[in-house]
């Protein structure tokens, strides 16, 4: 089966950096999303990764280790609007056409 | 603009009283799902579609119906709602489950009193 593992919920400072882990257990591999929801909204594409290492894009960058079931999440000089649920998701493998998210993280960015 | 449109926003009703809940998507994409969202378990999926007339179940599909009559829509149906529907509601549509971006809709808060 599959299973994804996020902490509830973290807590950091303005301008500050944060690392959110994500483990997952699969049979196989199609790579692994990272979404971002705030509070009451869609949630909204922030990476994918599906090769080893670390991708940054702006502020946000996105690690991933496969051999380890590994992946988290680093933001950079925090901003109060960061304050959201950061969900990890990785597609079901297999032949099904599925997409299963983590509980997400939700993240509170104080001044 | 590329989008997913979802109508109602906001829903209140009673049990057993029939409701539909429409999703549109403007950008040509092949694969469509229903989620519902609760506090402490994420995103679950409810059902999903790889075209038009191919539906099949997600992970809690009790309760639920959909139909892909066309490409850009994949209604939700919700035959008999019982209170353990009420949930916020998103509709995603993606070129693809597992390589590509899902675009969700704006969610559908219902209640089922």
């Amino acid at each position: 089966g599959q299973n994804i593992d996020q902490p509830t919920e973290m807590t950091a400072t303005e301008g500050a950096i944060v690392q959110i882990n994500c483990t997952y257990q699969t049979s196989g591999f199609n790579g692994l999303f990272w979404y971002q929801q705030h509070a009451g909204e869609a949630p909204t594409f922030l990476s994918y990764n599906v090769l080893d290492g670390l991708e940054e894009k702006g502020r946000f960058s996105s690690f991933l280790s496969r051999s380890k079931g590994y992946s988290y999440l680093l933001l950079k000089e925090l901003q109060m609007k960061d304050s959201a649920s950061y969900l990890c998701a990785v597609p079901l493998s297999g032949g099904y056409n599925k997409l299963i998210f983590g509980a997400g993280t939700r993240l509170a960015v104080h001044p | 603009e590329a989008q997913v449109t979802q109508n109602p926003r906001y829903l209140i009703t009673v049990t057993g009283k029939k409701l539909t809940v429409t999703c549109s998507q403007n950008m040509n994409h092949e694969y469509m799902s229903w989620y519902r969202q609760d506090p402490g378990l994420g995103l679950r999926q409810i059902y999903y579609s790889m075209n038009v007339e191919v539906t099949d179940k997600g992970d809690v599909p009790e309760g639920y119906k959909v139909s892909r009559k066309e490409k850009r829509n994949f209604p939700l149906i919700l035959e008999s709602p019982s209170p353990n529907q009420t949930s916020l509601y998103f509709c995603a549509s993606s070129l693809s489950p597992s390589t590509d971006t899902q675009y969700f809709g704006p969610g559908t808060r219902l209640t089922v009193l």
